[in-house]
């Protein structure tokens, strides 16, 4: 079946810094990425729909200043946080749309740990 | 707007027992319907879906139907097993739309 892939699959990081998270469709073309955010014994929060070439759409409350999403091709978004603090310490989780089955797939996660 | 109520964990059952884990929603038109499986240390996999009202998913021995009338999509599986062990999600995606909404998921523990 197709395969979403997220690389780091765990970072930690200083207050501050800026850390760089990629999704990837290893074998399907994904014209829309979405990211999400998971909290501990919660939901997936939907942060923002990532289409290809274009400017992601955020949701309410999330800062696309702080969230940066880039989607440069149809195999590969990126989201960056900027400015990380610890608050920001969670598990972020990447899904893409394939036009070629109308599924979507999901990533294993990112666990990010600001300290 | 749309939403899914999942029922609260955790739930610890013994191995062979019956489980059901409740899911609600509420949504305009009629969205498709969606449990979803994350076991440990991996993504989210989808494990059965249902596009309309009376469609029953199945997959794995899990089953769950959509129920208009009640707007759920209840999730049971028979006769439980330890590799079962997973957190569950439920999840809509509304008529014409690609992204998800989702419970909050529900842990589920087999014991031997």
């Amino acid at each position: 079946g197709a395969v979403v892939s997220q690389h780091p699959s765990r970072v930690i990081c200083k207050s501050g810094t800026s850390v760089k998270i990629e999704c990837r469709s290893l074998d399907f073309q994904a014209t829309t990425m979405f990211w999400y955010r998971q909290f501990p014994k919660q939901s997936l929060m939907l942060m923002a729909t990532s289409n290809e070439g274009s400017k992601a759409t955020y949701e309410q409350g999330v800062e696309k200043d702080k969230f940066l999403i880039n989607h440069a091709s149809l195999t590969l978004s990126t989201l960056t946080v900027t400015s990380a603090h610890p608050e920001d310490s969670s598990f972020y989780i990447c899904s893409a749309f394939s036009g070629t089955s109308g599924h979507i797939y999901f990533g294993p996660g990112t666990r990010l740990l600001v300290l | 707007g749309d939403s899914v109520t999942q029922m609260e964990g955790p739930v610890t059952l013994s191995e062979e027992a019956f489980l059901t884990i409740n899911c609600t929603y509420t949504a305009t038109g009629y969205p498709s319907l969606f449990w979803y499986v994350q076991y440990p240390g991996e993504g989210l996999q989808l494990l059965l879906k249902a596009t309309k009202a009376d469609d029953k998913g199945s997959n794995k021995g899990f089953e769950a139907t959509y129920r208009k009338e009640t707007t759920s999509f209840h999730l049971e599986k028979g006769s439980v097993q330890v590799s079962d062990s997973a957190v569950y999600f439920c999840a809509l995606r509304s008529t014409g739309a690609n992204n998800l909404f989702f419970g909050t998921g529900t842990r589920l523990t087999v014991i031997p």
